[in-house]
């Protein structure tokens, strides 16, 4: 598509819910991005896929919280017994990253799902 | 790891005014980005600027990265700037995890 589409754009859960946010990046691009964004604070980084596979998931705050991209595309992020300090904008960005890390890496960002566990 | 601060935190001004937010990093930086967040919380990619200087209309950027530091300037203010500027770095090891500042919130009156 034209930009990086993320649904649901609202989601509220009860506390020990399961959720999936679902982040659709522009074609093409093999870089995904996956960040959280509190109220008030700047985004934080949670993984990054190069492709299929993460490359980097250090940002994911426990193991409650899973991401997957099974064909290089689309992604999911699953968080798994939701607790009420999960709530937060979940943002994700593609680029057109290349392979081995040389050259600019421009960040193109979704509009977001906002998540509020209750 | 690389810190970043960006000034000042809030900005006020009347339409028509210009403006200067600045951003300092703290380490050497691969990439360094300026992002606008509308009141809707949509991030929208003003500047892609490691060094150097860009324009774009009335949004202009510079980048001393000798200096460590990344200024924004707005001219002419509208009342459609009004939002949240981000300044983002990725650091000379991680060429992939962006580092955000705190945000300036700039408001800008009719």
């Amino acid at each position: 598509g034209a930009g990086v589409s993320q649904t649901p754009s609202n989601k509220v859960t009860e506390k020990g819910k399961y959720v999936e946010l679902r982040c659709d990046p522009i074609s093409g691009h093999t870089a995904l991005y996956w960040y959280r964004q509190s109220l008030g604070q700047g985004p934080e980084f949670l993984i990054y896929f190069q492709g299929t596979g993460a490359a980097d998931d250090s940002g994911l705050p426990n193991d409650r919280f899973f991401a997957v991209r099974p064909e290089g595309s689309v992604s999911t992020l699953k968080i798994q017994r939701t607790e009420r300090g999960d709530s937060a904008v979940y943002l994700c960005a593609s680029s057109l990253k290349p392979q081995g890390g040389a050259g600019a890496n421009v960040l193109t960002f979704g509009a977001g799902s906002r998540l509020t566990v209750l | 790891g690389i810190q970043v601060e960006q000034s000042p935190p809030d900005l006020i001004l009347q339409e028509g005014a210009n403006s200067t937010l600045r951003c300092n990093f703290s380490d050497s930086v691969n990439n360094l980005q300026w992002f606008h967040q509308n009141p809707w919380g949509q991030l929208i990619n003003l500047f892609y600027i490691p060094s150097g200087t860009k324009q774009n209309g009335r949004l202009s950027a510079t980048t001393v990265a000798t200096e460590r530091y990344s200024l924004l300037y707005i001219s002419s203010s509208q009342t459609t700037d009004s939002g949240v500027y981000f300044c983002a770095v990725e650091d000379m090891d991680s060429n992939y995890q962006l580092i955000w500042g705190a945000g300036t919130k700039l408001i800008i009156k009719p």
